[in-house]
């Protein structure tokens, strides 16, 4: 079965604080995708970014950065110089795995992010 | 416009009435997927779709109907609405690389 774990239920930073947020994950599967999520105050679900398992090449987009490592089965999402429009519910996800072969994707429960100004 | 959307956008109904929430994209992705989320459980799958007439359970299906005649729409009806139904309901699609793209949501209240 895969399983997405966030430990972090709440983050509050203040502005311009750097915050990163933990994801880990169980799967079977040697080749799977990863993904975040994120849900602001308006409610809709954003797609940040996928991972292929086979790629652990670290990746920048602006102030987003993430990590994956699959040694340790994780993929750690850093937003650098936070500012209030980030604060959101962010969910980290798993799937495409071919045992599965359905694409359906396992999320984590998600951590809220609260940055102050 | 392109893109996946759901209506209506907030619902409120009543203890035992038949509701179908409406969800169409426009991208012809094969996947499809309705989800409902609630505090404390995150984001749960209800019912997902590879193709036209092909659907299949996913974790909390109980309570609730699909169907698939296009592959651009994927109605999800709930037969008999009970108050634990009360929830935000996402509908999301994708194609075979796997990220999902999702709809607005539905807010729905069953009095």
């Amino acid at each position: 079965a895969q399983k997405v774990t966030q430990a972090q239920t709440e983050i509050s930073v203040v502005e311009k604080e750097d915050v990163t947020l933990d994801c880990v994950y169980e799967t079977r599967d040697t080749t799977y995708y990863l993904f975040w999520y994120k849900q602001p105050p308006s409610g809709e679900l954003v797609f940040l970014i996928r991972r292929n398992s086979f790629d652990e090449q670290n990746e920048i987009s602006g102030r987003y950065s993430w990590n994956f490592q699959k040694s340790t089965s994780s993929f750690n999402f850093t937003i650098t110089a936070s500012q209030v429009v980030d604060s959101a519910v962010y969910f980290c996800a798993l799937g495409g795995g071919r045992t599965t072969n359905d694409y359906k994707l396992s999320f984590g429960a998600g951590t809220t992010v609260t940055v102050r100004a | 416009d392109a893109g996946i959307t759901q209506s209506p956008r907030y619902k409120i109904t009543e203890t035992g009435r038949q509701v179908t929430l409406m969800c169409h994209q426009t991208w012809s992705h094969s996947y499809m997927f309705w989800y409902r989320q609630d505090l404390g459980h995150g984001l749960r799958l209800i019912y997902y779709s590879a193709a036209a007439d092909i659907t299949d359970k996913g974790e909390v299906p109980d309570g609730y109907v699909v169907s698939r005649s296009k592959t651009e729409n994927f109605p999800l009806t709930l037969e008999s609405a009970t108050r634990s139904q009360t929830s935000v309901y996402f509908c999301a699609s994708s194609h075979q690389s796997g990220e999902q793209f999702f709809g607005p949501g539905t807010r729905l209240t069953v009095l």
